[in-house]
């Protein structure tokens, strides 16, 4: 069965900082896809980032970037100048390629901004 | 279009009652959904369907049910609640099969808040 964990329950950044927020998951498959979706005090989720697990380079989206190691099982997030609105709780999910296969989330870390 | 729209937003029931909880979109996606957000537990997968007339269970399936007649909707039924399924609820939608370069995510409603007293 596949899992994702994300140990650190919350972690906090300085205004304009960078922060790493990260994420391992167990599979046995070969084919899948990583996000990282945001969750703001609204409830809305939010996709921030994805990652296909074919591709060596890591994805990045402005200020938003991963660091992809697949042998390692490892996926992390990075927020570059983090802002005010960045605070929200935020989660790692996977899903394998083949069809009908399901999403699968951690369960999250909160993420506050200091001004 | 709407994406994936949910009702409702909020919801009081008491021990015992029943209702559905309303799910919707307009992407033509064959796959679609329902979690439940509980504090600590991330977000659950209860049931999902892969497209009209198939359905199947998630991880915590006990005490739902549904059925998805139609492309579009895929409600989920409460039979009899208790006060264990106060809990956040989200559904989700999203092609069924994943495809290089196509948009893979989820794309979820902002969800139903729903308390059993």
């Amino acid at each position: 069965a596949q899992t994702v964990t994300q140990s650190q329950p919350e972690m906090s950044v300085q205004e304009a900082e960078t922060v790493t927020l990260s994420c391992t998951y167990d599979t046995s498959e070969s084919d899948y896809y990583l996000f990282w979706y945001k969750q703001p005090p609204s409830r809305q989720m939010i996709l921030v980032i994805r990652q296909e697990a074919y591709k060596q380079q890591n994805a990045t989206e402005n200020r938003f970037s991963v660091n992809f190691q697949k042998a390692a099982k490892s996926f992390s997030l990075k927020i570059s100048d983090s802002q005010l609105g960045d605070a929200a709780m935020y989660f790692c999910a996977y899903r394998p390629v083949r069809a009908n296969s399901k999403l699968t989330f951690g369960k999250g870390i909160t993420l506050s901004v200091r001004p | 279009n709407a994406g994936v729209t949910q009702t409702p937003k909020f919801q009081v029931l008491k021990t015992g009652q029943s209702m559905t909880l309303q799910c919707a979109q307009d992407m033509n996606h064959e796959y679609m959904s329902w979690y439940r957000q509980d504090p600590g537990m991330g977000l659950r997968l209860i049931h999902y369907s892969v497209g009209a007339g198939i359905t199947d269970q998630g991880e915590v399936p006990n005490g739902y049910n549904v059925s998805r007649s139609t492309t579009e909707d895929f409600p989920l039924r409460l039979l009899s609640a208790a006060p264990s399924q106060t809990s956040v609820y989200f559904c989700a939608s999203s092609y069924a099969k994943l495809l290089a370069g196509e948009h893979n995510e989820q794309f979820f409603g902002p969800g139903t808040r729903l308390t059993v007293l």
